[in-house]
């Protein structure tokens, strides 16, 4: 168990409607990461947020928005949605000390989402 | 841009012996941190290994061992003594340079799928 909890573990929706995926990360962990695990584009970096701001943005659509709440739990949110959001999502969390330090990322076990 | 390949999509090995996982990277930055995942069937990703680019020695974690060198910019996993609960898909990743205050977002490579066979 890494200590990162995702819920919902799965979730299966039509297309064209919004949902939303929720991350606690570790204890002490301020960094949050959002992966997206897919069959076409393996496993690609959305988005970071660090203590509640938002800082880098990778391959993440318009559609795709995230946010940290001041707990430091986070929600994905992915509206719109089409047959090839259909993927795995993680979230990972980090302490992100700063600096050239170890600081890896633990990954919670995912949402695993199907779009029909 | 930095990139991260891993060109044996699938291994064997057999019960006990040693196997070793290849993974090359680019980047043009001095600063620079290398992990392994392991992915089993269930879906979760496992932190394995690290190896940061300025570390003198090899890293090396229970029957994990990074054969990093620097030159060739090879960072291989190394799994000694195979278990047949190691069969799983491993990721190499690396963490962007935090040269220029970069972010920590980690770049992957497509993973290697490794079957222990008893």
């Amino acid at each position: 168990d890494s200590g990162v909890t995702q819920t919902p573990k799965h979730l299966i929706t039509a297309t064209g409607q919004r949902v939303t995926l929720r991350c606690s990360p570790r204890s002490g962990d301020l960094s949050v990461y959002w992966y997206q695990q897919s069959l076409d584009q393996g496993l690609q970096f959305l988005i970071q947020y660090y203590n509640g701001e938002e800082r880098a943005k990778g391959n993440i659509l318009e559609r795709f928005s995230a946010q940290q709440f001041p707990d430091l739990h986070s929600e994905l949110n992915l509206s719109s949605l089409e047959l090839g959001d259909s993927a795995l999502y993680f979230c990972a969390s980090s302490v992100d000390r700063g600096g050239g330090q170890r600081d890896e990322q633990f990954f919670g076990p995912g949402t695993r989402l199907t779009v029909l | 841009a930095q990139k991260i390949t891993q060109t044996q999509p699938g291994m064997f090995v057999q019960e006990k012996e040693a196997v070793t996982l290849d993974c090359t990277y680019d980047t043009s930055d001095p600063s620079y941190g290398l992990f392994w995942y392991k992915q089993p069937s269930s879906g979760e990703m496992i932190f394995l290994i690290y190896q940061g680019s300025y570390d003198q020695q090899n890293a090396t974690e229970g029957r994990y061992s990074l054969n990093f060198q620097k030159a060739r910019k090879s960072a291989n996993l190394v799994i000694s003594a195979s278990q047949l609960g190691d069969s799983a898909m491993y990721f190499c990743a690396m963490r962007e340079s935090r040269y220029g205050g970069a972010t920590n977002k980690l770049i992957f490579g497509t993973g290697t799928l490794l079957a222990v066979q008893p």
